[in-house]
């Protein structure tokens, strides 16, 4: 089956740590997003891909980093810079041609203490 | 800056009763509107879309209406079902390439 996967599911970091959360699909989507969730913030987009080894900053990219060297995966690291990074990350991908219908992935709950 | 308002955090419907849910944004280069639905520790689904051309578009129990003048959508679930007890997400495209902005969301609770 298509998807995309994220992993982990509930990730737990020390205050300062550097975490790198997965995001895998297997759409043959070209388009990848990363967008944090908080509660009463909605979605916020971090970063975003429409090309392998191309990305753009979001609203919210101050302290993450990504890369994208292969069409099927797009990290996402949350960097110690990052002043409060608890929260819920979110995955999605899209065929780039076509806008609407983000494929989105199950989450990582990061938590930092 | 918000470009996408929804300014209800929460509702609450009887089931088989009608589920409307609003959508206001600010940026007239948006051109394509979709709604998704949303469950606890789950990303979100897509539900239903509509561009910029159209005013209305149905799919099944779900309704989209667009009022490009008053930069307003809505979603309409008739009748409502327990079911459908979700957080919804507005969301809109055409400015910055295929990133979507999103609302903050409308918790919908659905009573028997």
């Amino acid at each position: 089956d298509g998807g995309i996967t994220q992993s982990p599911k509930y990730l737990f970091r020390k205050e300062g740590q550097n975490v790198t959360l997965s995001c895998e699909q297997n759409l043959n989507h070209d388009a990848m997003y990363w967008y944090r969730q908080d509660p009463g913030q909605g979605l916020r987009l971090i970063y975003y891909s429409q090309i392998v080894n191309d990305f753009q900053k979001g609203d919210i990219a101050e302290g993450y980093s990504v890369s994208r060297e292969k069409k099927e995966s797009f990290p996402l690291t949350v960097t110690s810079a990052q002043k409060n990074p608890t929260a819920f990350y979110l995955c999605a991908s899209s065929v780039a041609a076509t806008i609407g219908g983000y494929t989105f992935g199950s989450g990582t709950r990061l938590t930092v203490v | 800056d918000q470009q996408v308002k929804q300014n209800s955090p929460s509702l609450s419907v009887q089931e088989g009763r009608i589920s409307i849910l609003n959508c206001d944004y600010t940026n007239s280069m948006f051109d394509y509107f979709l709604w998704y639905k949303k469950y606890p520790a789950e990303g979100p689904t897509f539900l239903i879309s509509i561009s910029s051309i159209k005013d209305k578009n149905e799919d099944g129990r779900f309704t989209v209406f667009l009022n490009k003048s008053a930069k307003h959508l809505s979603l309409h679930i008739v009748p409502s079902q327990p079911g459908d007890s979700a957080v919804y997400f507005c969301a809109a495209s055409g400015d910055s390439g295929y990133a979507l902005n999103f609302g903050k969301g409308t918790s919908l609770l659905v009573t028997p």
